[in-house]
Order: structure tokens, then sequence, then C-alpha cells
């Protein structure tokens, strides 16, 4: 089982270049999510959806644009590149608790690492 | 919101010795509570979960945590270090509580484990 994919692994951009992440997951799962981690702060959500065509904001959404046209494939846009974007990217994906009526596990894919110079 | 609080950026045992990773929760209810464990450039993994079933929870690795509602926490040990222990450890919590919130997790800052000889 591949899991949850991320590509590319690093990037640097310019600042003001836009490019896209991608994610993409084979677990047929309906949440899937994006989080930035940065030294001594963690992980912090920037979007995530519930299901094909459904997206929402999380904690730190600004800068970050995502569409969900399929269960399997998250993508994240930035649209204009700053130096404060410079970060590991994750995107996490789990069945939806309004589903299974617990708590899914998240599975993590292993990150993109970007530079915005 | 819900917040998790990680007592201590980076812990340093010896091998064979206790570990002892540190979280406090904030949360009104008692939530779904979550350890993960970050090897070097991989993805986060789940270690173990709290969902309200039993208060100790046994995780994989040899790791267990105990929730404690009186002390809002959920500390994680383990009773003998290994040198593939070493890690960055995050403590989550979930939006229980909140309609198609149970899937979004709050992470603490991270705890670095090291592991000596």
């Amino acid at each position: 089982n591949a899991g949850v994919t991320q590509t590319p692994k690093f990037q640097v951009l310019k600042t003001g270049q836009s490019m896209t992440l991608q994610c993409a997951q084979d677990m047929n799962h309906e949440y899937m999510s994006w989080y930035r981690q940065d030294p001594g702060m963690g992980l912090r959500l920037i979007h995530y959806s519930v299901g094909a065509g459904i997206t929402d904001q999380g904690e730190v959404p600004n800068g970050y644009n995502v569409s969900r046209s399929t269960t399997e494939d998250f993508p994240l846009r930035l649209l204009s590149a700053a130096p404060s974007q410079t970060s590991v990217y994750f995107c996490a994906s789990s069945y939806s608790t309004l589903l299974v009526g617990d708590n899914s596990p998240l599975h993590f894919g292993n990150g993109t690492r970007l530079t915005v110079t | 919101a819900q917040s998790v609080t990680q007592l201590g950026s980076h812990v340093s045992v010896s091998e064979g010795a206790l570990v002892l990773l540190r979280c406090n929760y904030s949360s009104s209810v008692p939530p779904y509570l979550f350890w993960y464990v970050q090897y070097p450039n991989q993805g986060l993994q789940l270690l173990l979960k709290y969902t309200s079933a039993a208060t100790l929870v046994k995780g994989i690795n040899g790791f267990e945590a105990e929730f404690k509602k009186s002390e809002t926490s959920f500390h994680l040990t383990k009773p003998s270090a290994h040198m593939r222990d070493a890690a960055e450890y995050f403590c989550a919590v979930s939006d229980k509580g909140v309609t198609g919130g149970g899937n979004k997790l709050t992470f603490g800052t991270g705890t670095q484990l090291k592991v000596e000889l």
C-alpha cells in the first residue's frame, strides 16, 4: 500500500512564484488535510476537506488555496510564495469521524520541504 | 479551542532508563488524545490514542500513556529507552464534540528525545 504520497520532496522557490504541492492517498479516506511544521511551533493546520467538493480553512490558511475534486487528491497551492512560507508541509488523511463514529487516526505523508528565497 | 502543552522541548535519557514525556491538555470535555512520533525526514506515525475506553493506553514500541482527568494530563512513558527511540514526539488533541471536528488535530510543539549510551 502506498498510503499518502506527497510530491515533490524538496522545492526551492523565489518570492512571488507559484506552485502546487501534490498529495494523493489510496486508502479511500474521506478526510484530508494539510499541515505546516515549523521549529518550535509543532504542526499547524492550513486547510482540510471532509470529502470531495468540500474544503475549509484551518488555523493558518492565508496564502494557500486548496480544492478537492476527487477523493484521492488534495493539492495545496501557493499563489505567490513568500519567505514566511518556508516550511515543511505534511498532508494527512483519515476516515471521517462522522461516518466511523470514533476518532480515526491520521495517516501522514513524508512531507515536502519548501524553501522560499 | 482545544490545546495541548508539551513540557520540555528536549529530553535526554540514558539507554535503559525510563522515558517520560509530558503533555497537558486544555479542554472543557474529556477529549480524544494522541501521541505521534516523527523520525528524521519522515512523516508522523501514530504511537497511541485515548478515546475514553481505558485510561491506560498501550501503544507501539513499548510506549504507554495514562489519561488523568484530575491533572488534565496524558504523559507518555516507556520503562526502558532504546537508541531507536530517539525521535521527536508530538501530543495532539482532537475537536471532539464539534460536528466534523473529530478528525482535526491540534498538535503540541513537540519534544525531541535523545537517547545516550
